[in-house]
């Protein structure tokens, strides 16, 4: 079964650090992987995805096929930066349907 | 870019009644579009895949007597909560994919939640 795994429910830094958002993914074929993200009181909105390998508001994920994973990275956090975060994945059957992980609360501080 | 609306934006409601949440692309016509549940803090679980003009398909462990859904046109889905109960109190999310793209290209737009509280 496809799953999405986030073990940090919070993450705290202080402004200017790097951020690294943990996900790793288990699905026994070739999964689409997604981070989202939640800005308060706002609506969950894509951030980027592994296909296409961009850089979006400095985020990057790298996905890691012998590790699993598709970890959320940022070298210098900036305070808008604080949200809800969520890894997905979509398997290849093309229904669409997304499974999201737990969520990282990223808390960047001034 | 894409629109996804829902109305009403929060509900209470009595227990024992039935709550009707609605879905729309605004500027765009969806033959899919999915429901999810958020609890606080938590994260979103898939409820069910909206498909217009067929049956809405259900995750595993999911009551389709006690969320129907109905996808009537191309730009609204409907999740009716019937005879609600605390319990089925929480934050409801709809989502819908443009048409046009395949594959790789498909991407999810929110709407932004329903909050339902049942008394």
């Amino acid at each position: 079964a496809q799953r999405v795994t986030q073990p940090e429910k919070l993450l705290s830094v202080f402004k200017g650090a790097p951020v690294e958002l943990k996900c790793n993914y288990s699905y026994s074929g070739s999964p689409e992987l997604f981070w989202y993200v939640q800005y308060s009181r706002q609506r969950l909105q894509l951030l980027l995805r592994h296909i296409s390998r961009e850089s979006i508001k400095g985020f990057t994920a790298d996905l890691n096929k012998g590790e699993t994973s598709f970890h959320l990275k940022k070298p210098f956090a900036q305070e808008e930066d604080s949200a809800m975060y969520y890894c997905a994945s979509r398997g290849a059957s093309n229904t669409g349907k997304l499974i999201f992980g737990q969520g990282t609360t990223l808390q960047v501080k001034p | 870019g894409a629109v996804v609306s829902q109305h009403p934006s929060w509900v209470i409601c009595k227990s024992g009644t039935s709550v009707k949440i609605e879905c729309r692309s605004l500027d765009f016509q969806a033959t899919t579009m999915f429901w999810y549940r958020q609890f606080p803090k938590q994260s979103l679980m898939l409820m069910a895949t909206s498909n217009e003009g067929s049956k809405a398909t259900y995750e595993q462990g999911v009551e389709k007597d006690k969320f129907l859904i109905n996808h009537a046109s191309l730009t609204l889905s409907t999740l009716t909560v019937t005879s609600a109960h605390p319990e089925d109190s929480s934050f409801y999310i709809c989502s819908a994919i443009p048409p046009g793209l395949a594959g790789v290209l498909k991407t999810q737009y929110f709407g932004p939640g329903t909050r339902l509280l049942v008394l």
